[in-house]
């Protein structure tokens, strides 16, 4: 199974917003709410941002946000800071096993 | 709260294997799904394989499936993650994860640098 498609790379203004892509198949993305996103700071573990595509764990700043539309899912953060300068990675369950995508520098200009 | 806390660093020759350990403190160790990721250094992240403690079975991702054992010790409440034929290819990061709700993996130990080198 291929990973998952996301941007390479992404930037914004402090304050502004951006949305980050994820894209699969109808085997992954598209078939399963079981779509999570993670944050991962240099030298640190990912940390989990969103889960079953639209959830936020305790947390979690409500700036950031999940959505899917088909087999594309997109994580949306509002209000850009400096600390969220960091690598994005989207996750998908499939029926025999989890998929990553090849994640997405975030840099906040 | 729960922690994964994993095994120190190892250092490998190629051919040979490694066996990495991630023990859970806090919650209920057998009920959650743990798995195994790895990063290469200055790559994104990659799912090895995983185990529900309660049902013994694991699952494993297709490149690694005749090279990776992963098992879980309920009595410890550690995970293992034995990579076989070891090549550089393997120098990587090995993460242990769980659950906590849903399908996002919540708790992630702190890392094991795996290199693989002659």
């Amino acid at each position: 199974q291929s990973a998952l498609t996301q941007p390479a790379s992404v930037s914004g203004s402090p304050g502004q917003s951006i949305t980050i892509s994820c894209t699969g198949t109808s085997s992954d993305v598209g078939d399963y709410n079981y779509v999570s996103w993670y944050q991962q700071h240099p030298g640190k573990a990912p940390k989990l941002m969103i889960y079953d595509v639209s959830n936020r764990p305790s947390g979690v700043s409500n700036r950031f946000s999940g959505s899917k539309s088909g087999n594309t899912a997109s994580l949306t953060i509002s209000g850009l800071q400096a600390e969220d300068e960091a690598d994005y990675y989207c996750s998908s369950y499939t029926s025999s096993s989890t998929l990553f995508g090849g994640g997405t520098k975030l840099t906040v200009l | 709260q729960v922690q994964l806390v994993q095994s120190g660093a190892e250092v490998k020759k190629p051919g040979s294997s490694v066996k990495v350990s991630c023990k859970a403190s806090g919650g209920t160790f057998r009920n959650y799904a743990i798995s195994w990721v790895r990063q290469a250094p200055g790559q994104g992240l990659e799912w090895m394989g995983g185990i529900i403690p309660i049902f013994g079975t694991a699952n494993y991702a297709q490149k690694f499936q005749d090279r990776v054992t992963i098992t879980a010790d309920e009595s410890t409440s550690t995970a293992y993650m034995e990579l076989s034929s070891l090549r550089s290819e393997d120098t990587a990061v090995y993460y242990c994860a769980r659950r906590k709700a849903g399908s996002g993996w919540y708790y992630w130990g702190q890392g094991t640098l795996v290199t693989v080198s002659s």
